[in-house]
């Protein structure tokens, strides 16, 4: 059974829309993660999510919103796409948040934007 | 800031034999931990091995063993024996205890030869 699991592995969409990525983890952490890895390789982290509070919010634009039903599903919606935001989008969890948590990622989410 | 600096873009290896990735890092902080995440081609990230900044003994996993130097800020990743299934980007990361912002560097594509 895949640990952390992210739905589509492939996105491609037009400039303007809107779309979501869903990640669920069945490790029973307490903390998700989304990170964005651009077309150099770059992976730096997005949002933290631990039981159900917002831990961290790096400066992402506001056009993206992490939404968390429950502590084992953290998806990500991106309203208005933009060029830029092509890039491999990873979720990611922890038994819980600090450096001694070992982070187990999913195996990303590639978006195409047209 | 903290900033992880890896100066190797690309690297290749003879298979069964050594080899060494670089990894430096800038932190003022005394509590941390250092990890090196391997992304085959398969896109997952995969934890490879990690190093308690307290710890002076450097770490081992295998094939795999790292070369802490704290006072350096240098993290080094040898892999001994090498295989074709380790061939990858390999990225050297950056936590401290208490934050949830794990920093990445830049990666290194390793390819090993047969």
């Amino acid at each position: 059974d895949t640990a952390v699991s992210q739905t589509p592995k492939y996105l491609v969409t037009q400039m303007g829309n809107d779309k979501s990525i869903k990640c669920e983890q069945n490790l029973g952490h307490d903390t998700m993660y989304w990170y964005k890895q651009d077309s150099k390789k770059f992976l730096k982290i997005m949002f933290s999510y631990n039981n159900k509070e917002l831990i961290i919010n790096e400066t992402v634009p506001n056009r993206f919103s992490p939404k968390s039903p429950d502590k084992a599903h953290l998806n990500l919606h991106i309203n208005s796409l933009e060029l830029g935001d092509s890039a491999v989008y990873f979720c990611a969890s922890s038994q819980d948040s600090g450096a001694k948590n070992i982070q187990y990622f999913g195996a990303g989410t590639r978006l195409s934007v047209l | 800031a903290q900033t992880v600096t890896q100066s190797q873009p690309e690297m290749s290896v003879q298979e069964a034999e050594t080899v060494t990735l670089s990894c430096t890092y800038d932190t003022s902080e005394n509590n941390y931990y250092l990890f090196w995440y391997k992304q085959p081609p398969s896109r997952q990230m995969i934890l490879v091995i990690r190093q308690e900044a307290y710890k002076q003994q450097n770490a081992t996993e295998n094939r795999f063993s790292v070369n802490f130097q704290k006072a350096a800020k240098s993290f080094s990743l040898k892999i001994s024996d090498s295989q074709l299934g380790d061939t990858a980007m390999y990225f050297c990361a950056f936590m401290t205890y208490n934050n949830n912002d794990m920093r990445f560097g830049a990666g290194t594509r390793l390819t090993v030869k047969p």
